[in-house]
């Protein structure tokens, strides 16, 4: 059964500062890996895909990449802002069975300080 | 805006009535999902339904029941609540279960207390 960890589940870093976010994963045979953005009383706002046969993904300050050997995935945030302030989810998605669900990690709570 | 849309935002209930959580989309897509949000939980998948007049149990159905009235709308309905389902309900859609590119779209959530 897949299983999604994201360590730390709480970071606190100052504003301009370049940070690592990390998921792990147990069962590699993954579809893709998603990471989410989810502010306090907000659903969940999709930043970046990678699918399976992807490395990275970029958008903008973000960069997600993905190494299936390891089962790790990183997103990485430059030149962090406050407005980065939320909690971040990473979500993997497998081929198992019908469902092709999403299995979630249960975030990291990200507070930027200006 | 396109999106998802959930009904009602909030809903505060007493043990043993019932409701129905109301969720649609206008993006044409043909999977939706139904997941709960607890604390030191994670997101936890209920009910999905992969194509228009299909639904499927996910991790944690037990009661919970669920319609897919049509491609748009999918509903989840609590016939007996109890305090454990206490919890923020989201609702999601992609456009089709097994695309490896599909995003995944949520709406803002329904949370919902059980007394």
């Amino acid at each position: 059964k897949q299983e999604v960890t994201q360590i730390p589940a709480a970071l606190s870093v100052p504003e301009g500062e370049n940070l690592v976010l990390n998921c792990s994963f147990t069962d590699s045979a993954i579809y893709n890996l998603q990471w989410f953005r989810q502010d306090p009383g907000k659903g969940l706002t999709s930043l970046l895909l990678i699918q399976s046969s992807q490395r990275e993904q970029t958008s903008g300050r973000l960069n997600a990449s993905l190494d299936k050997s390891s089962g790790r995935s990183t997103l990485y945030i430059a030149a962090s802002q406050p407005g980065d302030s939320a909690t971040y989810l990473c979500a993997a998605k497998g081929y198992g069975g019908s469902q092709g669900n999403l299995i979630f990690g249960k975030g990291t709570k990200l507070s930027v300080k200006p | 805006n396109a999106g998802v849309t959930q009904t009602p935002k909030f809903q505060v209930l007493k043990t043993g009535q019932s409701m129905t959580l109301q969720c649609a989309q206008d993006m044409n897509h043909n999977s939706m999902y139904w997941y709960r949000q607890d604390p030191g939980m994670g997101l936890r998948l209920i009910y999905y339904s992969a194509s228009e007049g299909t639904t499927d149990k996910g991790e944690v159905p037990n009661g919970y029941n669920v319609s897919r009235l049509n491609k748009r709308e999918f509903s989840l309905r609590l016939e007996s609540a109890a305090p454990s389902q206490t919890s923020v309900y989201f609702c999601a859609s992609t456009e089709r279960l097994g695309g490896s590119a599909n995003v995944l779209t949520f709406g803002a959530g329904s949370r919902l207390t059980v007394l």
